[in-house]
């Protein structure tokens, strides 16, 4: 079957400016995550969605990071007057359950670059 | 906090076999381990589960020492597509996360 997809698959924006990227999950995986991965290094946990409960939020940076997942299945990031430093791959994940203990399948990501 | 991968960056010959190991400061429920390409997603390798179940590609091996709260992941007469990062994930935490290693860089030359 279909695996995770992102869009955009890259997407280059000035400094300041608003971006939303996108996860489409693999259908029927309950939970989904999003990820930030900067050059090199591992990866960052932003946000976790499973079902219908509350989002964990622990892992956004600032309040200029949201995420929202629509109907259980995809899910939207934005993130609100960019800085250069998200600059990053961000990756999202899905799995059936909670992927403290199923695997989580990743999209291809899609990479930010803010000028 | 972050399990710590060792060794960070090892290069191999075709043929040679490697370890990479992952150790954590909290009691271990689950490791899991994936490997990326360059400008790649992760891609899941192998599951790791308290008591011993294991869930995985058939030509990779780990173990899982949960008194010692390590992992390492055991890589035979490598070929070249093994190169890449590997990451290990360990959890779950009480938010059912897992929390992520720095990650290992593979090179195998031919």
């Amino acid at each position: 079957g279909a695996g995770v997809s992102q869009s955009p698959s890259n997407k280059v924006t000035e400094k300041g400016k608003d971006v939303e990227l996108r996860c489409d999950p693999i259908s029927g995986h309950t939970a989904l995550y999003w990820y930030r991965q900067s050059l090199g290094q591992g990866l960052e946990f932003l946000i976790y969605f499973q079902g219908n409960s509350a989002p964990d939020k622990s892992g956004l940076p600032s309040d200029r990071f949201s995420a929202e997942r629509t109907g259980g299945s995809v899910s939207t990031l934005t993130i609100q007057r960019t800085q250069q430093e998200d600059s990053a791959v961000y990756l999202c994940a899905s799995s059936l359950d909670s992927g403290g203990y199923d695997t989580q399948y990743f999209g291809p990501g899609t990479r930010l670059t803010v000028l | 906090q972050q399990p710590v991968q060792s060794p960070q960056a090892v290069i191999l010959r075709e043929g040679e076999d490697a370890v990479i190991n992952c150790s954590s400061s909290k009691a271990l429920y689950s490791v899991h381990w994936y490997r990326q390409k360059h400008g790649e997603a992760p891609v899941f390798l192998m599951i790791l589960l308290k008591g011993g179940e294991q869930k995985g590609h058939e030509k990779i091996s780990a173990s899982f020492n949960e008194k010692k709260q390590q992992s390492s992941l055991y890589l035979t007469a490598s070929q070249l597509s093994y190169s890449g990062t590997y990451f290990c994930g360990t959890g779950p935490d009480s938010n059912y996360q897992l929390i992520w290693g720095a990650g290992t860089k593979l090179i195998i030359k031919p």
